[in-house]
């Protein structure tokens, strides 16, 4: 099965406050990240965060991280029609790994005026 | 500074044909990894290779290879090419093979008929 799952859509309005779920299945992941991408484009870092952290804020970003139930939320404030795109969560298994990310199959945000 | 640049930006290939998709890493990144991204799901691992030596390698089969050169930048070849090839190959460039900071080029978009 999938290693790292999310839910496919979420529709919010202009101003409102959005939250993009995660759930991962490896307890040894150690870093737990979040892209976004836009229609025709590669992806954007947004924010990462380290395994032994509960929740990281960046400006309207915020992340939160259950370690015991393995889910990762993003919340998006005062979201703007800007950020529409999809949203990918990945993880990172190990210290140095070189296998790099394991992607989720993304979250669409669609922002209605 | 320029961020991570990939060529060409989409090209259109016939089944069994061969493919090279280059990438050049951002300044100082020594790390470039490959990902496919097939339409409608998340990005999956290709390839990463550090300082011109292969790092790690995901799930897929040997018509896909690819090297760096001296100045970091890096190929992907993929040969005998298939349907289902057809996707977004995004590069990757990050410092090192343990950097949790993988920055993410616009893609190539290669279609396979």
């Amino acid at each position: 099965g999938e290693d790292v799952e999310q839910s496919l859509f979420l529709s919010v309005r202009e101003g409102d406050s959005s939250v993009i779920n995660c759930t991962y299945t490896d307890s040894s992941s150690t870093y737990l990240y979040w892209y976004k991408q836009e229609p025709g484009a590669g992806l954007q870092l947004l924010t990462y965060i380290f395994s032994n952290m509960d929740m990281k804020q960046d400006q309207r970003l915020t992340v939160l991280l259950n370690k015991k139930d393995k889910h990762l939320s993003l919340r998006i404030a005062d979201t703007q029609t800007g950020d529409s795109a999809i949203y990918f969560c990945a993880e990172k298994k190990e210290p140095g790994s070189a296998r790099q990310l394991t992607f989720g199959s993304g979250t669409q945000l669609t922002v209605l005026p | 500074d320029a961020g991570v640049t990939q060529s060409p930006t989409h090209l259109i290939k016939t089944r069994g044909q061969h493919v090279t998709l280059r990438c050049s890493p951002i300044s100082g990144h020594k790390s470039v990894s490959w990902y496919q991204q097939v339409l409608g799901q998340g990005p999956q691992f290709i390839f990463q290779y550090y300082e011109k030596e292969e790092r790690g390698r995901g799930n897929f089969p040997d018509r896909f290879s690819a090297r760096q050169f001296p100045n970091y930048s890096s190929e992907l070849n993929v040969n005998a090419l298939l349907l289902g090839d057809s996707a977004l190959y995004l590069c990757a460039s990050s410092s090192g093979p343990g950097s949790y900071e993988q920055y993410f080029g616009p893609g190539t978009r290669l279609t396979v008929t």
